[in-house]
Formats: structure tokens, sequence, C-alpha cells
């Protein structure tokens, strides 16, 4: 199955941006990067998602390197309500409705 | 616009017992995905289904089943509950036809096993 890395925890002021990286070296050509997170032990929330050019919407920008072998997920000004479990994935399987791949994720603590 | 809805939220068990989860998909999507969150853990994928069948299975044995009706909502049933069946149990939908479209959960029905 290809899977993800990421480190297990980051801090970050609140007010600075947060860079939260993602290793994902197996991935395959026609495979997105997913990036979720988790507040609280509510469901997943979805935040953006990249196949081969860098995406940003009003949550997030993913910039994903040239060999799509990891990506980096950048909130500009990081608040307090950031504060949860990131999660990048991949889905594994012949359609990119296939099962999600989650590791455990990094834990992102914005502090005052 | 619901989103994914899942209901209980919270349910306990006791071990040997079966339990039945209910999950009704976001507005247009087509396909539902099952689950189970061990506390401390990222998700683990159950299974999937579309068009009421099972799509893909991940490494969970036959005590877990499932079920999609013709209005897209399904059901994820446990038989025989181990105590290592607790945790938090995830639907996601999306839909079959754009691939590329990232899943959206709910949050979750919360199941311990005493």
């Amino acid at each position: 199955d290809a899977k993800t890395t990421q480190p297990p925890s980051m801090d970050c002021a609140e007010g600075r941006a947060a860079n939260l990286p993602c290793n994902h070296s197996t991935i395959s050509g026609n495979e997105y990067v997913y990036w979720y997170r988790q507040i609280h032990s509510q469901g997943p929330q979805y935040i953006i998602h990249g196949l081969k050019n860098n995406e940003t919407n009003e949550m997030a920008s993913l910039i994903i390197t040239e060999d799509r072998k990891s990506s980096t997920l950048i909130l500009p000004h990081a608040t307090l309500r950031d504060t949860a479990v990131y999660y990048c994935t991949v889905p594994y399987g012949s359609s990119n409705t296939g099962k999600l791949i989650f590791g455990q994720g990094t834990t992102l603590q914005v502090k005052p | 616009d619901a989103g994914v809805t899942q209901s209980p939220t919270h349910l306990i068990k006791t071990r040997g017992q079966q339990v039945t989860l209910r999950c009704s998909p976001k507005s247009g999507h087509d396909t539902v995905s099952w689950y189970q969150q061990a506390l401390g853990q990222g998700p683990q994928f159950i299974f999937q289904y579309y068009e009421e069948e099972e799509r893909q299975r991940g490494n969970f044995p036959d005590r877990f089943s499932g079920h999609q009706f013709p209005n897209y909502s399904s059901e994820l049933n446990v038989n025989a509950l181990l105590l290592g069946d607790s945790a938090l149990y995830l639907c996601a939908s999306s839909p079959w036809i754009r691939r590329d479209q990232p899943q959206h959960f709910g949050d979750g029905t919360r199941l311990s096993i005493l």
C-alpha cells in the first residue's frame, strides 16, 4: 500500500505560518494527495487536495514537489482554532475513490 | 446542504453482542466508505460501497459487514463484538464519477465494548 510519513508533532506561534510536511514516496502518477484535520475526535475535516500543481483555497495552500514524493500544507496565518491533528492521505486502489491510507498524522499546537 | 450524518453518536455494548451503525451520505454523493479509528491512531479503512455492492475492503474480519440502500445510505454491522472493537467508526461519502473529489466524513459513532 502507498503510505505517508509525517512528523508526530509541531508547534506554531499564533499569526505565523504553519508548514506541515508529508512524505508520500510511493504515490502513483494519477493519485491525488488529500489533507484533512481532526479536532477533538470529530470526524476528519477536508482541507485541500492536489495532483501535481500547487493549490490554494480559503483554508490553506498545498505545495507538491515536482517528483510528487512529498508535499507541504501551509496555513498562512495560524490561529488557536487551527490546533488539531493534520493528516496527509493518499488513496489506494484503482480509482481515487478508493480507500484512503491514513498515517498517525501531525499534531499541530498553535500557541498564543 | 446537510453533510454526512451518522447515528447513533455513542453506543455501549458488551462482548459477543452485535451492533448496527448508520450513515447518510452528503447530498449528491453515491459512494460510502467506512473507517475505524482507535484512540490515538489514524482512521483505518474497513470497506466501501457503491451501487449497493462492496467495492473495496480493508484488512477486517468477516464479522464486519455492510449494506448500502437505494437512497445511498449505508449500515455497518459488527457481530460477536470484541473488546478491541472499541473505537470511533467514521463514515465518509464521495461521488463515484468524480474520482478526484475528496471524501467527506461524518463525526462518527463512538462504540465502547464492556
